[in-house]
């Protein structure tokens, strides 16, 4: 059981945009801290997609966005195309479980 | 450019011991909290350790405290993970995580290694 939850799937078709949320308490993202998230591909490994919330790393195109309110967060893709077909997680800090760095469980996209 | 190179995994028995290493380059090493990831077969990612740019402090995660051992090495640019007591859980592609802060504790991996492959098995 992860300390932070995702949906496990969500699918969209070419061009439509999807959304995928990450629900945490107040131990984690309700605390304040900053939530990041990664695109693991197929076979590959995890990448930093966005950081401290809705901060594009470099090369990151902006049809990815990230948001957060209050217990959660959420990541949005729009314009979806084949490539970003891939699981993606969240990640943050919390100060009273077992972990200090915590994920989701992970979301597996689809694109139609 | 940043690379992360682990190495060090293998098939270990129930109880036993092993040691992960990953060689970095491409950006000042001493600057950065480094971490350790892993993902169980078919799995999610879980954060497993990390230590702060000095290695005076380090981080576990529940399941592996008192059995692994996170280190560091900066003048070879070099972060180990020494896993004593290991269960067949611990079976997971470990990677090494470069932190994009060094601060209190680990906060967001920038880059990541390709991991290496540890499967405890009798």
């Amino acid at each position: 059981q992860s300390v932070l939850t995702q949906p496990p799937s969500v699918s969209g078709a070419p061009g439509q945009r999807v959304t995928i949320s990450c629900t945490g308490s107040s131990s984690n993202i309700g605390a304040g801290y900053d939530v990041h998230w990664y695109q693991q591909l197929p076979g590959t490994a995890p990448k930093s997609l966005i950081y401290a919330n809705n901060n594009r790393p470099s090369g990151v195109p902006d049809r990815f966005s990230g948001s957060k309110s209050g217990t959660s967060a959420s990541l949005a893709i729009t314009g979806l195309q084949a490539e970003d077909e891939a699981h993606y997680y969240c990640q943050s800090y919390d100060s009273k479980l077992g972990g200090l760095a915590v994920f989701g469980g992970g979301t597996k996209l689809t694109v139609l | 450019e940043v690379q992360l190179l682990e190495s060090g995994g293998g098939l270990v028995q129930p109880g036993g011991s092993l040691r992960l290493s990953c060689a970095a380059s491409g950006f000042t090493f001493n600057n950065y909290i480094m971490n350790w990831v892993r993902q169980a077969p078919g799995k999610g990612l879980e954060w497993v350790s990390g230590t702060s740019g000095s290695g005076m402090s380090t981080f576990y995660a529940g399941s592996v405290k008192g059995r692994f051992t996170i280190s560091r090495d900066n003048s070879k640019n070099t972060l180990y993970l020494h896993m004593n007591s290991l269960r067949a859980e611990d079976t997971a592609l470990y990677y090494c995580a470069k932190d994009r802060l060094n601060g209190e504790a680990p906060y967001s991996f920038d880059y990541w290694g390709q991991g290496t492959l540890v499967t405890v098995s009798s």
